[in-house]
């Protein structure tokens, strides 16, 4: 069966530490990996996809992500965190071609900047 | 960005009783929108993909009679969840698709079933 597991439910980092957000995927072929952000009260926003090419991608707000094809995993990363960082992190997964249909969501790690 | 709008954030309502969640694009056009739900602790899960002027397409395990999906025109859909009972509790959210790359949520509904 198809999943994504984001193996920690919260991740705490001092601000101006570098920080990681881990996901793994469970996908057969080549799927296209997405990372979304959740503010309180607020709807997801997109931070960054890979669909094929460099391996590492840059998003929005400063943040980053590395696909490695051996470790099925797809961190999200930002070298020096802020205190605005902290938020809900969701990472998705699409099957092969299959674009923005049928997103498949990791449960989502809390991030906790603390000054 | 575009922005979706879903409403109401939060609702109470009595076992049996109907609820609608509503989720508006009000910046563009979208002519398909999703349905998730989302358990405490537990990832977003796909319930249905809503298109506009048809029938709505459900994932396998959820009840279509149970969750009504109506998307009667291009900015709204609306979720409807018919004699609701406890465990219909849970975070709903849509999100509504800009062309072919865009998706963009609403900021969820949160349903409690007393």
């Amino acid at each position: 069966a198809q999943s994504v597991a984001q193996p920690e439910d919260q991740v705490n980092v001092a601000e101006g530490n570098p920080l990681t957000v881990k996901c793994t995927y469970s996908v057969s072929g080549n799927p296209y990996l997405f990372w979304y952000v959740q503010y309180p009260n607020r709807g997801l926003q997109f931070l960054l996809k890979y669909i094929t090419g460099d391996n590492l991608v840059k998003g929005s707000y400063g943040f980053e992500a590395e696909f490695n094809k051996s470790q099925t995993s797809f961190h999200l990363k930002k070298p020096s965190a802020l205190v605005s960082d902290s938020a809900l992190y969701f990472c998705a997964v699409s099957p092969p071609r299959g674009g923005y249909n049928k997103l498949i969501f990791g449960a989502g790690t809390r991030l906790a900047v603390h000054p | 960005g575009a922005v979706v709008s879903q409403h109401p954030s939060w609702v109470i309502c009595k076992s049996g009783t109907s609820v609608k969640i509503e989720c508006r694009s009000l910046d563009f056009q979208a002519t398909t929108m999703f349905w998730y739900r989302q358990f405490p602790k537990q990832s977003l899960m796909l319930m249905a993909t809503s298109n506009e002027g048809s029938k709505a397409t459900y994932e396998q395990g959820v009840e279509k009679d149970k969750f009504l999906i109506n998307h009667a025109s291009l900015t709204l859909s609306t979720l409807t969840v018919t004699s609701a009972h406890p465990e219909d509790s849970s975070f709903y959210i849509c999100s509504a698709r800009q062309g072919n790359e865009k998706l963009f949520f609403g900021s969820g509904t949160q349903l409690s079933v007393l």
